[in-house]
């Protein structure tokens, strides 16, 4: 299957600061990404589509300004938090679909914890 | 838009054995997919299998089928021969097509034992 890849795998960082994460397609080209939250046992929860040349698409309630989305080139999505808080500890996950693929192919994850 | 439930939190079965995880859906949509994700203490997330909804023919991957009854919008993961690699979160998902957003359930954690 495709290969999706994440960077870092895990991130510890001071309140205040902000930390960009990465998801890369490694073995294929995606206009389309996608960018999750997954607090413990929990679901994933969708935040923002990410289109390659053009705005992401936020999910209600995902606040625009703190979490930036920046599909820079067909193989790179990154997602930086915005002066991160400790309630923006969470798992984040990318995910994204080869062309005329309907399934998706998800990154590792990185794990994000704000002191 | 798209609902998944899945109303078994936690499952357990032991090794060899065979178990079903229950999963339905609700969708307006007349064209959409059907999936079935595993994610392991990793939790790196895995395709298990998909269904595209208008394929009448339940989908097989080995160990792993499901048994989709469009009608009354179910989507039920069978694995059999159990082994403990097979011990993890279970997610059902749905999306409407190519590129499209993937609608989660809230996961069903199976217990693998001996």
């Amino acid at each position: 299957g495709a290969v999706v890849s994440q960077h870092p795998s895990w991130v510890i960082c001071k309140s205040g600061t902000s930390v960009k994460i990465e998801c890369r397609s490694l073995d294929f080209q995606a206009t389309t990404m996608f960018w999750y939250r997954q607090f413990p046992k929990q679901s994933l929860m969708l935040m923002a589509t990410s289109n390659e040349g053009s705005k992401a698409t936020y999910e209600q309630g995902v606040e625009k300004d703190k979490f930036l989305i920046n599909h820079a080139s067909l193989t790179l999505s990154t997602l930086t938090v915005t002066s991160a808080h400790p309630e923006d500890s969470s798992f984040y996950i990318c995910s994204a679909p080869p062309s005329s693929y309907n399934e998706q192919f998800f990154g590792p994850g990185t794990r994000l914890t704000v002191l | 838009a798209q609902t998944v439930t899945q109303s078994q939190p936690e499952m357990s079965v032991q090794e060899a054995e065979t178990v079903t995880l229950s999963c339905t859906y609700d969708t307006s949509e007349s064209d959409y997919y059907l999936f079935w994700y595993k994610q392991p203490p990793s939790r790196q997330m895995i395709l298990v299998i998909r269904q595209e909804a208008y394929k009448q023919q339940n989908a097989t991957e080995n160990r792993f089928s499901v048994n989709f009854q469009k009608a009354a919008k179910s989507f039920s993961l069978k694995i059999s021969d159990s082994q403990l690699g097979d011990a993890a979160m279970y997610f059902c998902a749905s999306n409407t097509g190519t590129a499209s957003k993937l609608t989660f359930g809230t996961g069903t954690r199976l217990q693998v034992t001996l």
